[in-house]
């Protein structure tokens, strides 16, 4: 059974520094790997979508790795800003595209 | 396109009642996914449809739910005999491997449920 695992649970940093939110997971037999974000009591917006066969994927300030053989992703987010305080979620797609997610990181960030 | 739809967006009841969820997706996409999320935790997957067909349903998925997707378009989900347990957030999300190779899956605002 897929088990996914997001280090650290929450993070509280000053406006401007860059970070990284870490995803591991158990089994490397998986068709993608995304990471949302999640405000509040809303639903899940999509981040970032990493194909199996890819290494990272940049969107803006976000940065995406994929170590499919170590089981491991890192969201690299660069220059950090209050509005970037959310929930953040990894989630790996197995048979039938469903989503195994982690717990989540939530991070906030400081003026 | 307006993106997945859920309604309602709350939902409170009573233990023991009936309730029943809708979610429409986005109108090109063919893949539905229901999931649960508990407060402080990541979503969990509970059933899938490809059109009209449930494809797959996760143990989470007792027998007091049941899931439906009528001429593969919008879905329902119903829980019958609620308990206190069943308060979560219902999520719903749609995606579609004709249109995007990426099979990107797009959420719902979700159904937030409180059984008292």
């Amino acid at each position: 059974k897929q088990e996914v695992t997001q280090i650290p649970a929450a993070l509280s940093v000053p406006e401007g520094e860059n970070l990284v939110l870490n995803c591991s997971f158990t089994d490397s037999a998986i068709y993608n790997l995304q990471w949302f974000r999640q405000d509040p009591g809303k639903g899940l917006t999509s981040l970032l979508l990493i194909q199996s066969s890819q290494r990272e994927q940049t969107s803006g300030r976000l940065n995406a790795s994929l170590d499919k053989s170590s089981g491991r992703s890192t969201l690299y987010i660069a220059a950090s800003q209050p509005g970037d305080s959310a929930t953040y979620l990894c989630a790996v797609s197995g048979a039938g595209n469903m989503l195994t997610f982690g717990g989540g990181t939530r991070l906030m960030v400081k003026p | 396109d307006t993106g997945v739809s859920q309604n309602p967006r709350h939902k409170i009841t009573k233990r023991g009642q009936n309730v029943t969820f809708r979610c429409d997706p986005i109108s090109e996409h063919n893949r539905l996914y229901w999931y649960r999320q508990t407060l402080g935790q990541g979503p969990e997957f509970l059933t899938y449809f490809q059109n009209e067909a449930q494809l797959e349903k996760s143990r989470l998925l007792s027998d007091r739910f049941s899931a439906e997707r009528p001429k593969g378009s919008f879905s329902t989900l119903e829980i019958q005999r609620t308990e206190q347990g069943d308060s979560a957030m219902y999520l719903c999300a749609s995606s579609s491997k004709v249109t995007s190779s990426t099979d990107t899956q797009y959420f719902g605002p979700g159904t937030r449920l409180t059984v008292l």
